[in-house]
């Protein structure tokens, strides 16, 4: 069974703070996306990352995939408040995709 | 182009009582995936289908869930009878066949309470 294990499950700081959240597995995927939900809403598709060891960048959200392809971070400059919410990593797996649990981030002004 | 569009937005019921969640896709779609989000289990695929045909329904709790897609733009997720554990956030999500990474676009979801 493929798992995904995102870490930490919560996460509180200061805005102007920076921070990385991680995404790990024993498993190898073909490509791994993030999401962000807010609250009341379905999630949302921030990047995919398809090749070991790529580097994408989202004005202050940098996503890196691991060189093995089976894990990920997202790391976040300067938070702001409004980055607040649920980040869910997914692993591409044979026509659908294996969510993690997800990093709950709030930013407090 | 509207997105994925699922009603009814919340439900409220009482035990025993059926429920239908209803979703459309966004057109051009072909995969349909229906999921389960709770605090204590996160975001579970429940089923999905391509061209309308179910693929994997491993995820479907038990015989009381069922779901179906009689055509391209439309699908429902029955529970019957509904007890309180089935309480959670229903997400509707589709994606397109061919695209190299099964980008999934979500729905709003349907908060489900079951008293």
């Amino acid at each position: 069974t493929q798992l995904l294990e995102q870490s930490p499950q919560f996460l509180s700081i200061q805005e102007g703070e920076n921070l990385t959240v991680y995404c790990n597995s024993s498993s190898v995927f073909s490509s791994l996306q993030w999401y962000r939900q807010e609250p009341g809403e379905g999630p949302v598709l921030l990047v995919t990352v398809v090749t070991g060891g790529e580097v994408k960048k989202l004005k202050r959200l940098t996503f890196q995939f691991g060189d093995a392809r089976k894990d990920s971070s997202l790391h976040i400059t300067a938070a702001q408040p409004g980055d607040t919410g649920l980040y869910l990593c997914a692993g591409g797996s044979q026509g659908n995709l294996i969510f993690g649990k997800g990093t709950k981030l709030s930013v407090k002004p | 182009d509207a997105g994925v569009i699922q009603s009814p937005r919340h439900e409220v019921t009482e035990m025993g009582q059926e429920v239908t969640l209803r979703c459309k896709p966004i057109s051009g779609h072909n995969s349909l995936f229906w999921y389960r989000q709770t605090m204590m289990r996160g975001l579970e695929l429940l089923i999905y289908f391509n061209n309308n045909v179910p693929i994997d329904d491993s995820g479907m709790p038990e015989d009381r869930f069922s779901a179906k897609m009689p055509n391209a733009s439309f699908s429902t997720l029955k529970i019957q009878p509904s007890e309180p554990r089935d309480s959670a956030v229903y997400f509707c999500a589709s994606s397109r066949t061919g695209t190299p990474y099964n980008e999934q676009f979500f729905g709003p979801g349907t908060r489900l309470t079951v008293l």
